[in-house]
């Protein structure tokens, strides 16, 4: 059973480009989180979507960041118009829709750097 | 609001020595869950154990453990006999009824020393 998948695992954008990172849920799954994690710190909850639905968005900065996991296809964390403040880890995590088993598991996450 | 504290920010042990992380959490659910992870160097995030709280029983796999309680909104990890391997940091997370967020503490970064 695969696990999390995201990609890219690094991505270099220059200021003001567009960011896309992907994240395909396990098998099953139906549940998606993105995370953050700045440099030496700990990861901060963005957005919690499940298929076609955002739930929690509370997280999510103001401007400029989306997120949507279409009916088919990967989880999008798109960031327009980066800045060099989104350089940063991006994790992916799913879970199933069981609400008994809520453990989250986590991709290898992306890199992103702005130049 | 939850906050997950990992006061400690670096700890350095000698191998084969033992070593606990500690975890202190604040929630007012009454029903939540608590996490410890795993970011090796590689960056990657390794699920270590989850445990919701109406269940106090201590847990015991392999050389680690981990000693939840309560009375004292703790939840602490104990790796015994510590290998290179474990060098790590470890982060201490929270969540409410289930398929919510997690927060997550600051992390402590463990360095094993051969």
């Amino acid at each position: 059973n695969a696990g999390v998948m995201q990609n890219p695992r690094h991505l270099v954008r220059r200021r003001g480009q567009e960011a896309r990172l992907r994240c395909s849920p396990m098998k099953g799954h139906s549940h998606v989180y993105w995370y953050r994690q700045l440099p030496e710190e700990g990861l901060k909850f963005m957005v919690y979507l499940q298929k076609e639905n955002i739930i929690d968005e509370s997280g999510m900065p103001k401007e400029r960041f989306s997120a949507e996991f279409p009916k088919e296809g990967p989880s999008i964390l798109r960031i327009q118009q980066v800045v060099r403040g989104d350089s940063a880890a991006y994790f992916c995590a799913s879970s199933p829709p069981d609400r008994i088993t809520d453990t989250q598991y986590f991709g290898p996450g992306t890199r992103l750097t702005v130049l | 609001a939850q906050k997950v504290t990992q006061a400690q920010t670096e700890i350095s042990v000698v191998e084969k020595e033992d070593v606990t992380l500690d975890c202190v959490y604040e929630t007012r659910d009454t029903t939540y869950y608590l996490f410890w992870y795993k970011q090796p160097p590689s960056g990657e995030l390794v699920f270590l154990i989850r445990r919701n709280s109406f269940d106090e029983q201590n847990e015991i796999s392999g050389r680690y453990s981990w000693n939840f309680q309560k009375s004292t909104s703790s939840f602490n990890f104990t790796i015994t006999a510590s290998q290179v391997v474990d060098s790590a940091v470890y982060f201490c997370a929270l969540s409410g009824r289930g398929n919510e967020k997690l927060t997550f503490g600051t992390g402590t970064r463990l360095t094993i020393i051969p």
